[in-house]
C-alpha cells in the first residue's frame, strides 16, 4: 500500500481557500486517491476521490498531476465548521476489499 | 436514519473484564470493518468481513474476536481487557466491486476506557 505524506497541521481563516497537498511517490497504477474528513468525536467521512486530473464535487476539488505522485485537496471558502482532520489515502480500486491505511492526517483549524 | 450505528457510544470498564461492542449497518453493504483509533489519533484497521466471512485480520491479539451473525452486523468482543485497549473503536462498511474505489462509511465510534 502506498504511503502518504501530508502536513501535520494548517491554519486558515473563514472565507479563504485551503489547499492541502499529499505526497504519494510510490502510488501504483491501479491506486485511487481518496480523502476523508474527521470531526472530533466522529468517524471519518468520505470527501472526494480521484484517479487523475481534476475531480470536483459539492464539497471540494481534487487536483492530481499527470505523474500522480501527489494530490491537492482544495476547500473553497472554508468556514469554522471545516475545522477537522483531513486524511489522504491511496489504494487499489479493483481489489474489492480495500484495506484503508490512514496516515497522521492534516489538522485544519479555521479561525474567525 | 443512521447508516452505520454502534453501541454503546461510551464504555468504561475494569481491567480483566470482557466486553462487546455492536455494529449495524443499513446500507445493504457486503463488507464491514473494525478500526481502532488510539490516543495519538492513529486509525488502524483491525478486521474486515465480507458476507460474514473474515477477509482481513491484522495483527490483533486473540483477545479480540469479531463476530458477524449476518452481513448487516459485525460485533467485536474483547476478552480480558487491558489498559492498552483504551481507544475509540470505529465500525465501517462498504460495498466492494463498484466502479469507483472502495468508499467506506464509518460509524460514530465507541470510546472504550479501561481502568
Amino acid at each position: 500500500l502506498a504511503k502518504t505524506t501530508q502536513p501535520i497541521s494548517m491554519d486558515s481563516y473563514e472565507g479563504q481557500e485551503v489547499n492541502i497537498t499529499c505526497s504519494h511517490n510510490n502510488i501504483a497504477t491501479n491506486d485511487y486517491i481518496t480523502w476523508y474528513q474527521q470531526f472530533p468525536s466522529q468517524g471519518p467521512r468520505f470527501i472526494i476521490q480521484g484517479y487523475k486530473t481534476k475531480v470536483t464535487n459539492e464539497v471540494a476539488s481534487l487536483f492530481i498531476p499527470a505523474d500522480r505522485k501527489s494530490s491537492t485537496l482544495s476547500l473553497p471558502r472554508v468556514s469554522l465548521s471545516d475545522t477537522a482532520v483531513y486524511y489522504c489515502l491511496v489504494g487499489a480500486g479493483d481489489t474489492g476489499f480495500q484495506k484503508l491505511v490512514f496516515g497522521t492526517g492534516t489538522r485544519l483549524l479555521v479561525s474567525p | 436514519d443512521t447508516a452505520v450505528s454502534q453501541t454503546p457510544k461510551y464504555l468504561v470498564t475494569q481491567m480483566g473484564n470482557d466486553k462487546s461492542i455492536k455494529c449495524e449497518q443499513n446500507l445493504g453493504h457486503d463488507t464491514m470493518y473494525w478500526y481502532k483509533q488510539d490516543s495519538k489519533k492513529f486509525l488502524k484497521i483491525m478486521f474486515s468481513y465480507n458476507n460474514k466471512e473474515l477477509i482481513i485480520n491484522e495483527t490483533v491479539p486473540n483477545r479480540f474476536s469479531p463476530k458477524s451473525p449476518d452481513k448487516a452486523h459485525l460485533n467485536l468482543h474483547i476478552n480480558s481487557l487491558e489498559l492498552g485497549d483504551s481507544a475509540v473503536y470505529f465500525c465501517a462498511s462498504s460495498q466492494p466491486g463498484l466502479a469507483i474505489a472502495d468508499t467506506q462509511y464509518f460509524g460514530p465510534g465507541t470510546r472504550l476506557t479501561v481502568l
